[in-house]
Order: structure tokens, then C-alpha cells, then sequence
């Protein structure tokens, strides 16, 4: 079945710091690809999504590109914030079996000032 | 646009009893999906529901069941609780095809 490796936390950076989650996946199909982000005590919010081989997903300054060769969807972001401190989750979906998420299970981040 | 919301925000409940919790799904979404996050870990899909009947179910007992209503909202069911049953519970909301999944904020239940 379909399922999601990301690496483990927790992640501790200073402030301007570069961040990297590695992510990989194995799929049957051919998946999109998420990254949702949960502050404490939330809900996920979707941060970023990439459906086919080597799109680019964007957003908040955070980037991430669908490798199919490599089945990775690293997170990147050149310079984070103390507001960046979260749980980041590495997700794929799969039209196959009517798009349900697998998730991995989850990068906590922790950006000191 | 009203987004995804969730009831209760938290609950108390214990073992052998049935709780229901309740979705609200974003304005216009056809589809629900719930999940459930045990502590410290990634959400496990539990099933989803489309025009009112389920479309899909992940690795979870009978006695996890659900509903979705004509305009679109869900409850969860759990029938006899287990302690294991103590989680984060997330409810998302999606058009039906389309691959992303908007979520509420969760209900927390804790079995005791």
C-alpha cells in the first residue's frame, strides 16, 4: 500500500536559518503530493501541494518539487521565523483510492530567536 | 467562506461508551474525510463520506461509523470505547475528484 517516510524531529534552528524536511513516498499510482503544517493545539492547514512530476509547490517562502525518480517531496525554506514552530506532515493522496491522505508521521519544528 | 468546523472542541468519555462528533464542511465541499492523530503521531484515515454514503474506509473496526447529511455535514460515531480510542480526531473537507483536503480544527476525545 501507499505510505510516507519523513524524517524525525524534533528540528531545532535558529532564526534565518535554512530548513530541510526530507520526505519520500511509495505509491502504486501516480499520487499528489502535500505538505500540511499543524501549530499546537490546530488543525492541519494545507501548506503546499505538487500533482505531477516535478511541479513546484510554493508558498510563504517554504518550496517543494515532486521527484518521481527519487518518489521525494522535500520541504525547503531558505530562512524561517520563530513563527515557523510547528509540526510539519508530508502527505500524499492517491485518485485511486478515491484521494484519501496517507501522512508521514510528522517533523516538529522548533526556530529559536 | 466559511471553512471546516468541528464539535465539541474537547470531551471526556469512558471506556464502553458511544461518543458523536460532529463536522461542518467548507462552503460548497461535497465530500467529508476523517482522520484520527493519536498523540505525537501522523492523522490515519478512518473513512469518507460522499452523497451520503461511505466511499472508502481505512483500517478501522465496525464500530467506528458515520453519517453525512443532505447538506453535506457528518458525525463520527465510535461505539465502546477503548482507551486506544484517545486521540485528536480531524474531520477535512474536499469537492468530490479533487484532491485537496481543507480541515477543521479537531475534537480531542480522551477515554478514561
Amino acid at each position: 500500500g501507499d505510505s510516507v517516510t519523513q524524517m524525525e524531529g524534533p528540528v531545532t534552528l535558529s532564526e534565518e536559518a535554512f530548513l530541510t524536511i526530507n520526505c519520500t513516498y511509495t505509491a502504486t499510482g501516480y499520487p499528489s503530493l502535500f505538505w500540511y503544517v499543524q501549530y499546537p493545539g490546530e488543525g492541519l492547514q494545507l501548506l503546499l501541494k505538487a500533482t505531477k512530476a516535478d511541479d513546484k509547490g510554493s508558498n510563504k517562502g517554504f518550496e517543494a518539487t515532486y521527484r518521481k525518480e527519487t518518489t521525494s517531496f522535500h520541504l525547503e525554506k531558505g530562512s524561517v521565523q520563530v513563527s515557523d514552530s510547528a509540526v510539519y506532515f508530508c502527505a500524499l493522496s492517491d485518485r485511486a483510492a478515491g484521494n484519501k491522505l496517507t501522512f508521514g508521521g510528522g517533523t516538529r519544528v522548533l526556530v529559536k530567536p | 467562506e466559511t471553512g471546516v468546523t468541528q464539535s465539541p472542541t474537547h470531551l471526556i468519555k469512558t471506556r464502553g461508551q458511544q461518543v458523536t462528533l460532529r463536522c461542518s464542511s467548507q462552503s460548497g465541499h461535497n465530500t467529508v474525510s476523517w482522520y484520527q492523530q493519536a498523540l505525537g503521531q501522523g492523522p490515519q484515515f478512518i473513512f469518507q463520506y460522499y452523497r451520503e454514503e461511505e466511499n472508502g474506509r481505512g483500517n478501522f473496526p465496525p464500530r467506528f461509523s458515520g453519517l453525512q447529511f443532505p447538506n453535506y455535514s457528518s458525525e463520527l460515531n465510535v461505539n465502546a470505547l477503548e482507551l486506544d480510542d484517545s486521540a485528536l480526531y480531524l474531520c477535512a473537507s474536499s469537492f468530490q475528484g479533487v484532491s485537496e483536503q481543507y480541515f477543521g480544527p479537531g475534537t480531542r476525545l480522551t477515554v478514561t
